[in-house]
């Protein structure tokens, strides 16, 4: 059984440039959904993506957008990176009816 | 406006000893509880969670006792070991997130000394 890989592991942006980070879902695994951690704080939910659509997002603005693959994987977008966006990305993935939450390493963004 | 509240911030505890870690809610919505362990470099993984159906969960060394009325849950550690140093963080989720939507705590730094 596969688990949760993100993509990169590190990097680095400036101001107002634009990131694509990318998640694999567990292995059967049908949900993916996308936190941001801040330096010592708890994740914050951005969204969630389920048969392609997303199913729910957190109070993050539209610069943060996301897709899901049908295989299930998924990308983050984040457009106009702002310092404050600097934090480790996590993706989860679950099964929808169950929806313990399996979360890869992260990548972290570092905007300068 | 944080709905997860999580105390203390760190905590340090003896080898063999108990650790604590508290959180309140205020959404009485929430109906998923549960707790996750990260440690430096990694992603948060999954301890225990309760549903507020019942008062008490325990696995192996880890129990969360959960209080309704006071809207108020808890992670306790028996037997603390220097491999439980991590952070730890409480959560909750809506009804209609089946667990998987989460708002988490800010987290607790626990260290066991040996």
């Amino acid at each position: 059984e596969t688990g949760v890989t993100q993509s990169p592991t590190h990097l680095i942006k400036t101001r107002g440039q634009q990131v694509t980070l990318r998640c694999s879902s567990q292995s059967g695994h049908n949900t993916v959904s996308w936190y941001q951690q801040a330096l010592g704080q708890g994740p914050q939910f951005i969204f969630q993506y389920y048969r392609e659509e997303e199913n729910g997002r957190g109070n993050f603005p539209p610069r943060f957008s996301g897709l899901q693959f049908p295989n299930y994987s998924s990308e983050l977008n984040v457009n106009a990176l702002e310092l404050d966006d600097s934090a480790l990305y996590l993706c989860a993935s679950s099964l929808y009816t169950r929806g313990e939450l399996f979360f890869g390493e992260g990548s972290r963004l570092t905007v300068l | 406006q944080q709905q997860v509240k999580q105390s203390p911030q760190s905590l340090i505890v003896q080898k063999g000893g108990i650790s604590i870690i508290n959180c309140a809610y205020e959404n009485t919505a929430f109906d998923y509880f549960p707790w996750y362990q990260q440690f430096p470099g990694k992603g948060p993984a999954l301890l225990i969670a309760i549903r507020p159906d019942v008062s008490e969960k325990k696995e192996g060394r880890f129990t969360i006792s959960f209080n309704k009325s006071a809207k108020q849950f808890s992670l306790h550690i028996m037997d603390s070991q220097p491999g439980d140093s991590a952070t730890y963080f409480c959560a909750a989720s809506p009804p209609e997130a089946s667990g998987s939507r989460l708002t988490f705590g800010e987290g607790t730094q626990l260290t066991v000394n040996p």
